[in-house]
């Protein structure tokens, strides 16, 4: 399957604090994407990495992609109650992309 | 506001019965994509449509179908409606396959 796979399930930190989350993916891809979601509500789009890079950077966000490894980080620095969300990464190829089953993260004020 | 409007929000409906959910893309978006987001099966892709043809099949029932029209929108079709069908369905769309795809809010469909 190219189902992407989050780690950890869930994630509880401090206001402040980073937050990493882990994707790992079983064949090859074109572009990798990760979203957030808040309780019910719809998906947002945070940043789509290619693979053919290995980092890209969105204000406090940092992704990074091993196609070696077949895994993506995502770092959240100096986090904030409002990144309190799942946060799900897709990975894709031309016309269809899937997602894993998403790290919840909870950060505490 | 990701540009990507699902109507309706919210259906409420009863086994057996059909109903149609609708999508408009983002302007200039020609890819629409359709997720069901269910409690116990996470995000799953049902189909992918580009500029009015279809492009790739997900886990879509036969019971499901779905259309891109003309205009861009895009209806998905649900028949024969089942309790087990009751999800947030999502629609996203993208400028071209392989872009960064933009989410609709959902629409939350409740089978009873």
């Amino acid at each position: 399957s190219q189902q992407g796979e989050e780690d950890p399930q869930a994630l509880s930190i401090q206001e402040g604090e980073n937050a990493t989350m882990n994707c790992s993916y079983k064949t090859s891809i074109n572009n990798l994407q990760w979203y957030r979601q808040n309780s019910g509500r719809g998906l947002v789009h945070l940043i789509l990495i290619r693979s053919n890079e290995r980092e890209k950077h969105s204000g406090r966000l940092r992704v990074t992609l091993d196609t070696s490894k077949k895994s993506s980080s995502l770092l959240i620095t100096a986090s904030r109650a409002a990144d309190t969300a799942s946060y799900f990464c897709a990975v894709g190829n031309f016309n269809k992309f899937y997602f894993g089953s998403g790290t919840k993260l909870n950060v505490k004020p | 506001d990701s540009g990507v409007t699902q109507t309706p929000k919210h259906l409420i409906t009863a086994t057996g019965q059909r109903v149609t959910l609708r999508c408009s893309p983002r302007s200039g978006d020609l890819s629409v994509y359709w997720y069901q987001q269910s409690l116990d099966q996470g995000l799953q892709f049902l189909i992918q449509y580009y500029n009015g043809e279809e492009r790739a099949k997900g886990n879509i029932l036969e019971r499901f179908s779905a259309q891109q029209f003309p205009d861009l929108h895009s209806e998905l079709n649900l028949s024969s409606l089942e309790l087990g069908d009751s999800a947030l369905y999502f629609c996203a769309s993208s400028v071209a396959q392989g872009t960064e795809a933009f989410f609709g809010q959902g629409t939350r469909l409740t089978v009873v």
